[in-house]
């Protein structure tokens, strides 16, 4: 099964807003509402900032937001901090009830 | 503390098999499901499997199905993932995750290294 779809990178400047896009199908991102965030930096676990397309784990700051419209989800960085330069991944469960992540996004804070 | 310790990685060759372990702590392991995702170098995330509650429910990614084999062991708290007929293509680090949902991972290890090669 191939990857969801993510762009390569993105960047913004501090205190500006991104968004991330991650696009499947009717199979997975379009057909459940399983779709998650991790966040991960260089040489460290991946953590999850987003699960069930908006939904916050406690400790992750407000300014992470999440969202779907079809098959496309979508995470949102507000007020853009220099730590939130890291290698962005969504994640969606699918219909042949596995789990599948996106090839990545590498944000750089200007 | 929530804690998730991977072991078992190392060098083999191809058509080997290696066993990887999760030891975890500091949540009741038996409720959750639990997961492995992999990362090639310098490449991405992979989900590789996943298990239910009582061991009884998992799923593979394609890449993996029939060769490799999830378990846990509830009393331990303890995860498991059993690799065999291992090509150079599974060269990865391996990461235990879980203690969210069927379907999110809220908690994960600091990964152990599998390097397939003559």
């Amino acid at each position: 099964q191939s990857a969801l779809t993510q762009p390569a990178s993105v960047s913004g400047s501090p205190g500006q807003s991104i968004t991330i896009s991650c696009t499947g199908t009717s199979s997975d991102v379009g057909g459940f509402n399983y779709v998650s965030w991790y966040q991960q930096h260089p040489g460290k676990a991946p953590q999850l900032m987003i699960y069930d397309v908006s939904d916050r784990p406690s400790g992750v700051s407000y300014r992470f937001s999440g969202s779907k419209s079809g098959n496309t989800a979508s995470l949102t960085i507000s007020g853009l901090q220099t730590e939130d330069e890291a290698d962005y991944y969504c994640s969606s469960f699918t219909s042949s009830s596995t789990v599948l992540f996106g090839g990545g996004t590498k944000l750089t804070v200007l | 503390e929530v804690q998730l310790v991977e072991s078992g990685g190392g060098l083999i060759q191809p058509g080997g098999s290696l066993r990887l372990s999760c030891a975890t702590s500091g949540f009741t392991f038996s409720r959750f499901w639990m997961h492995w995702v992999r990362q090639a170098p310098g490449e991405g995330l992979v989900w590789v499997s996943r298990i239910n509650t009582d061991g009884r429910t998992t799923n593979y990614a394609d890449s993996v199905k029939g060769r490799f084999t999830i378990s846990r062991d509830n009393a331990k708290n303890t995860l498991y993932l059993q690799m065999n007929s291992l090509r150079a293509e599974d060269t990865a680090m391996y990461f235990c995750a879980g203690r969210g949902d069927s379907t999110w991972l809220d908690s994960w290890g600091q990964g152990t290294p599998v390097t397939v090669s003559s």
